[in-house]
């Protein structure tokens, strides 16, 4: 099975853009969720997705969204960016959402950089 | 609330010496624990997880961890180190959350292999 792919793998941005990244679960993975991870923060919950409904949702401003298709692919966008959004974003799927122990597959990640 | 506590955001060891990372977590009810680890400009990769099958629970690349439920612990060991094992870890808790289930991440672990 293909793991987990994120694109683009690179971005930079200046302040006041939007971006949008994308994710591709796992065949067979409904729930998709994004993280951002920074060196002073570590990693942060963004939100997460589960057939298309956000389920879960972390704290963070108005300005981050996201959403997820009917083939499962995700996509988040961040809009009016500033300087403290550069951070490696993470994606991650899993089998289930609501139940069990299922682990996240992680993909490698989107480095945005906003200058 | 839950949470979860790496002591040592950095450790070092010698080559071939045991490896041994802290992770404490805060949790009404005993939740599904994980470690994952991270190289550098790459996602998380799945170490092990505990499901209450085991309390002793074996990983990849010959790390295993053990759950202790009175010490409310999950610390990651391996017994001789290799300088491959040098990345950063992640311990994580994944428990039900009204309905769906919420993952809370560690700070992470530096681990630094010495040859």
């Amino acid at each position: 099975k293909a793991g987990v792919t994120q694109t683009p793998r690179y971005l930079i941005k200046t302040r006041g853009q939007q971006v949008t990244l994308s994710c591709s679960p796992i065949s067979g993975h409904r729930s998709v969720s994004w993280y951002q991870q920074t060196p002073g923060q570590g990693l942060q919950f963004l939100f997460e997705y589960f057939s298309e409904t956000q389920r879960n949702k972390g704290n963070f401003p108005g300005r981050f969204s996201g959403r997820q298709f009917s083939n499962s692919r995700s996509e988040m966008n961040v809009s009016t960016l500033e300087l403290g959004d550069s951070a490696l974003y993470l994606c991650a799927s899993s089998y289930q959402a609501t139940s069990g122990p299922y682990e996240q597959y992680f993909g490698p990640g989107t480095r945005l950089t906003v200058t | 609330a839950q949470s979860v506590t790496q002591l040592g955001s950095h450790v070092s060891v010698s080559e071939g010496a045991l490896v041994l990372l802290r992770c404490n977590y805060s949790s009404s009810v005993p939740p599904y624990l994980f470690w994952y680890v991270q190289y550098p400009n790459q996602g998380l990769q799945l170490l092990l997880k505990y499901t209450s099958a085991a309390t002793l629970v074996k990983g990849i690349n010959g790390f295993e961890a053990e759950f202790k439920k009175s010490e409310t612990s999950f610390h990651l060991t391996k017994p001789s180190a290799h300088m491959s094992d040098a990345a950063e870890y992640f311990c994580a808790v994944r428990r039900r959350s009204g309905g769906y289930q919420k993952v809370t991440f560690g700070i992470g672990t530096k681990l630094q292999v010495i040859p």
